[in-house]
Order: structure tokens, then sequence, then C-alpha cells
């Protein structure tokens, strides 16, 4: 099954403790990006990446680091998360230009 | 600068039609998409246009005009089940052969018997 899966789908921590987002898809996509969803922000993109080692910022980088070694994986790291990171996570995946992405199931993610 | 409108909420009746606006300011726009995401779901795509006019899928059409910076997404025959947030989402160049997919805050549609 064609699909973008993320963990921990949902993760209580606290500030400065690191933690990573993982993200994986199975449909050899080149193009992966995070969102995060915040109530009455919509979505915003925190980073992406075109295809294996070129990454670049989005609107909400701070923060935030990202890495793609292999091409199915794009996790995301918190080196030190604060609370003003909680938030619902989202990774997304797409083949190319055409406005089409694969969402994942989302992390919902609270730093206390 | 940047700028991305929508309304934040719409309410219908069951087997009505509704349009959900979108209007755009944004350098290197190559086309507009069209998510729907129900309360604690992911987004799922509904539809794409790289093109000015008209794309049809089933119940749902979207529209393009590049000249106006502005898109809508057209819901038939209304169903309890469309009850969900809709967002446009227009697609930029941000680089050389890099692009971006950012979203609007989002339509809040509530369908009524």
């Amino acid at each position: 099954e064609a699909q973008v899966t993320q963990n921990p789908r949902y993760l209580i921590t606290v500030t400065g403790k690191k933690l990573t987002v993982t993200c994986s898809q199975n449909m050899n996509h080149e193009y992966m990006s995070w969102y995060r969803q915040d109530p009455g922000l919509g979505l915003r993109q925190i980073y992406y990446s075109m295809n294996v080692e070129v990454t670049d910022k989005g609107d909400v980088p701070e923060g935030y680091k990202v890495s793609r070694k292999e091409k199915r994986n794009f996790p995301l790291i918190l080196e030190s998360p604060s609370p003003n990171q909680t938030s619902l996570y989202f990774c997304a995946s797409s083949f190319g230009f055409n406005g089409e992405l694969f969402f994942g199931e989302g992390s919902r993610l609270t730093v206390l | 600068g940047q700028s991305l409108e929508q309304p934040s909420e719409v309410t219908a009746v069951e087997g009505a039609i509704v349009q959900i606006n979108c209007t755009y300011q944004t350098s290197g726009f190559y086309g507009l998409s069209w998510y729907q995401q129900h309360d604690g779901g992911a987004p799922t795509f509904l539809s794409y246009n790289a093109l000015d006019g008209l794309e049809e899928t089933g119940r749902f059409s979207s529209f393009l005009s590049r000249s106006d910076s502005y898109g809508y997404l057209l819901l038939q025959e209304l169903q309890m089940k469309d009850s969900a947030s809709y967002f446009c989402a227009p697609g930029l160049h941000s680089g050389a052969g890099s692009y971006q997919l950012t979203f609007g805050k989002g339509t809040k549609l509530s369908v009524i018997p």
C-alpha cells in the first residue's frame, strides 16, 4: 500500500529534550516536506526537500532541522524543543511538480 | 509580499452547491491545488489547476484564473460527509529547480440537513 508513515503519532516531552519525528514514504517520491498545523494558522511549511541531500527552508524553519540521506526518509529533528513547538506535524511527499501531496497521518507533539 | 485569502467558514444545505473562493498574491506561481481535511485527519488532495479554466472531478470542480490571481472550488450535491476544512494551496517556484506548496488558513465547511 502506498503510504507516508510518521512516528511517533503522539508524543509528550519536556523543554530541551532532543527528539526526532521520523517520516518514510514507499512511493519513490523525490519531493518531501514537513508542515505544522496550529489552530487558526492553517498549515505552515517548515522544511522541504527536492531530492536526496537537497533541503530548503520553508516559512517557519526556526528551531527545526532535517536531513535527507535516503530518498524514502525525511526525519524532522527538534534539537531543543520549546513549548511554542507544541503542534500537529505532517510529513508529505510527491512525485514531481503536480501539486499533489500525499500526507502522513500526523504527529501530535506536546512540549511541556 | 505573499498573501492568500479564503473565507474562514461557510455553511450550506445538504444537496446544495457551494463555492469556496481563493485569492492569492505570490511570486513564482505555477499552479493551484485544493485539499480536504476532516477533523482529526490528514489533508487529502482534491484537485490541481496548472492552466486557466475548469477542472472537474465528480462532484468537485476547481477553477483558476491566473490573470485575476483567483481560483475557486465548487462542490455540488453536497453531502453531510463533505463537512470538513478545505485548503487552497498555490504552488510556487522558489529557486532554481525548487518549488513549494503553501497553504491558506482553510475554509471550514459545515453541511446542514
